[in-house]
């Protein structure tokens, strides 16, 4: 298993309704990236943070937002839920050389 | 926007045999690639990375990649039934604001029968 933490493990919310994901890195990684995996589909990558700043980000809106800490932890803010953000949410940390990224155990969320 | 391919599945082989998990990609200037495996309600755990032209092995499992062919692939040998999971397939994306990122191939199912 990977250091990598993550919190919820599941959740459940309703559309419209704001929620907050959280992600603890593994030891020695400095970079955060968030993906998106709906079921039967590969991850989808939803934004990157590296030294606190967002780093590349995907085709995601704006409602779709982070942050990420002097720990190098980070969190996924998603405001205003819809049906279709109902997914696997996975934390990958990885170095500064941004090659290997592990992935914590992911938040299942479900919008109802 | 980058794709990542790979071969539809699901593959099933019968146990001791071989597996072969093939992925194309459309980016020619990629560098990183990936597999990942994935159970079952689980995330996506790390199994093999490769970044030059050639084989890498890694006990039972070997990746090659082919850059001219934008051409990777994943052989499992002397398949167990343990190794019943989703494959993924991901790909670095390696320039400007896309330094870092994955891309994802949806996944080859693999079961392995006793």
């Amino acid at each position: 298993e990977t250091g990598v933490t993550q919190s919820p493990t599941h959740l459940i919310k309703t559309r419209g309704q704001q929620v907050t994901l959280r992600c603890s890195s593994q030891s020695g990684h400095n970079t955060v990236s968030w993906y998106q995996q709906a079921l039967g589909q590969g991850p989808q990558f939803i934004f990157q943070y590296y030294r606190e700043e967002e780093n590349g980000r995907g085709n995601f809106p704006p409602r779709f937002s982070g942050l990420q800490f002097p720990n190098y932890s980070s969190e996924l803010n998603v405001n205003a839920l819809e049906l279709d953000d109902s997914a696997l949410y996975l934390c990958a940390t990885g170095t500064g050389d941004f090659y290997e990224q592990y992935f914590g155990p992911g938040t299942r969320l479900t919008v109802t | 926007q980058k794709e990542v391919e790979q071969n539809s599945g699901p593959l099933s082989v019968p146990e001791g045999a071989i597996a072969s998990l093939n992925c194309t990609y459309s980016d020619r200037v990629s560098q990183s690639f990936f597999w990942y495996r994935q159970y079952s309600g689980k995330s996506p755990e790390l199994i093999m990375s490769i970044y030059s032209n050639g084989d890498k092995e890694d006990g039972r499992f070997t990746a090659q990649l082919n850059k001219a062919s934008q051409y990777v692939s994943l052989l499992i040998r002397d398949s167990q039934p343990s190794d019943s999971a989703t494959y993924l397939c991901a790909v670095n994306g390696n320039r400007g604001s896309t330094l870092g990122r994955l891309y994802f191939g949806r996944g080859t199912q693999l079961t392995v029968w006793p």
